[in-house]
């Protein structure tokens, strides 16, 4: 059964603090993996990878992804109250359709 | 602009009705999708659409059906048969082929 894992699944951290949020999967028919960010409401998209080691970036996050040992990180770095949010990671599969699996969501807190 | 609406956003319900949740784009997707998000369990498919007039179930269908009679609109319905419906529904849609989905901002159903 295809399956995404993230941890930890909750996070308490104080403003500045350097965070690595971890997604694992075992599916079959990989074609990428995806990361969101969701504040109470909509998931906003942030990241998709498609190719091992290359490191996407965007201002104090980015995310690579190990295709060989099925997993990848978002790092936050110097984070603010703002980043607090829920974290989602997505692995979308070649199937007949876009068939795309999430994990359970890491919830990180950013506290004054 | 373009985006995608739900509504309610919020929907409070008896045991025993039937209730439908609203789904729009205006992004001229081909393919929307409709999730339900539990605390800790993540996103869930319930059904997705690649095209008017055509839907699939997804993982967790029973107790709810759709339908896809225009592009831009895709509403759900929770029936009665759905044992345990409460929670924050999410609907989704993208351009065919890719798995960066859009979602919009949720239906919060709660079961009285």
């Amino acid at each position: 059964e295809d399956k995404v894992v993230q941890s930890p699944l909750s996070l308490v951290v104080h403003e500045g603090d350097t965070v690595t949020l971890n997604c694992s999967y075992e599916v079959t028919n990989f074609r990428s993996l995806l990361w969101y960010k969701q504040e109470k409401k909509a998931p906003t998209f942030l990241f998709m990878l498609t190719s091992s080691g290359i490191e996407k970036k965007s201002g104090r996050l980015s995310s690579i992804l190990d295709k060989k040992e099925l997993f990848s990180i978002l790092n936050i770095t110097a984070t603010q109250t703002g980043d607090s949010a829920i974290y989602l990671c997505a692995v979308g599969l070649k199937t007949s359709y876009d068939k795309v699996i999430f994990g359970p969501g890491t919830s990180l807190s950013v506290i004054p | 602009d373009g985006g995608i609406t739900q509504s309610p956003k919020y929907l409070f319900r008896k045991e025993g009705q039937n209730v439908t949740l609203s789904c729009e784009q205006n992004l001229n997707h081909d393919a929307m999708y409709w999730y339900r998000q539990d605390p800790g369990q993540g996103l869930r498919l319930i059904y997705y659409s690649q095209i008017v007039n055509d839907f699939q179930k997804g993982d967790i269908a029973e107790g709810y059906s759709v339908s896809r009679e225009k592009k831009e609109s895709f509403p759900l319905t929770v029936t009665s048969a759905q044992k345990n419906p409460t929670a924050f529904y999410l609907c989704a849609s993208n351009q065919g082929y890719t798995d960066t989905q859009y979602f919009g901002p949720g239906t919060r159903l709660t079961v009285l």
